[in-house]
């Protein structure tokens, strides 16, 4: 069965530093890739996607991801974190159309 | 347009109660998700109805869930016999799946379900 693992839970930086977040997902097939980001008190909102072609995937607010297909990973970046980038942040993947989420990283940004 | 709504936002009920969960969709959409977000656990995947499909209910963690989807539109997810382990909060998405939002899912507040 397909799965998606966020190694990191909590995440604390302070403003100005980078960001990578990872994710890695288990599926043999072809697989459509998003992170979602949820503000304190918002709902779930679509960060980036990847479908095909250029696997330097760039999203709002400055987000990045990189799919690696050979590494089954698709880890989330940010050069220099804000303050208002403090959230819970959610990899998925589509397989087969069904749409698996992994357990979310709660990033807090220290201003 | 509007987007995903859910109701009610908030419900209390007691242990050994049902309970029912609507979703509306945004228009269009054929795909819909039932999700529920307990602290730690991320998003756990219920259920999903496709168009006129059989819908996927393999995450559905027990026999007392159960959901529908009517006329290809609102769907209501049902918890018989509610227990304290219940208590989550229970997100519904919907897709587009033409176009270049293809797959990207919509999702509505969520209803937070607190079982006493």
């Amino acid at each position: 069965a397909q799965s998606v693992s966020q190694h990191n839970h909590h995440v604390i930086l302070s403003e100005a530093a980078s960001l990578e977040l990872g994710c890695n997902y288990s599926y043999g097939g072809t697989v459509n890739l998003f992170w979602y980001v949820q503000y304190p008190g918002q709902h779930l909102q679509l960060l980036l996607k990847y479908f095909s072609g250029d696997p330097l995937v760039k999203g709002i607010k400055g987000f990045e991801a990189e799919f690696i297909k050979s590494k089954f990973s698709f880890n989330l970046r940010k050069p220099s974190v804000q303050w208002s980038d403090t959230a819970e942040y959610f990899c998925a993947v589509n397989a087969d159309d069904k749409i698996i989420f992994g357990k979310g990283t709660r990033l807090h940004i220290l201003p | 347009g509007a987007g995903v709504s859910q109701s009610p936002s908030n419900k209390v009920t007691e242990k050994g109660k049902d309970v029912e969960l609507r979703c509306d969709p945004i228009s269009g959409h054929t795909a819909l998700y039932w999700y529920r977000q307990s602290l730690g656990q991320g998003l756990e995947f219920l259920i999903y109805f496709q168009g006129n499909s059989a819908p996927d209910k393999s995450g559905l963690p027990s026999d007392r869930f159960s959901a529908e989807r009517t006329g290809g539109s609102v769907s209501t997810l049902t918890i018989q016999r509610t227990q304290q382990e219940d208590s989550a909060v229970y997100l519904c998405a919907s897709i587009s799946i033409a176009g270049e939002k293809n797959h990207e899912q919509y999702f509505g507040p969520g209803t937070r379900l607190t079982v006493t």
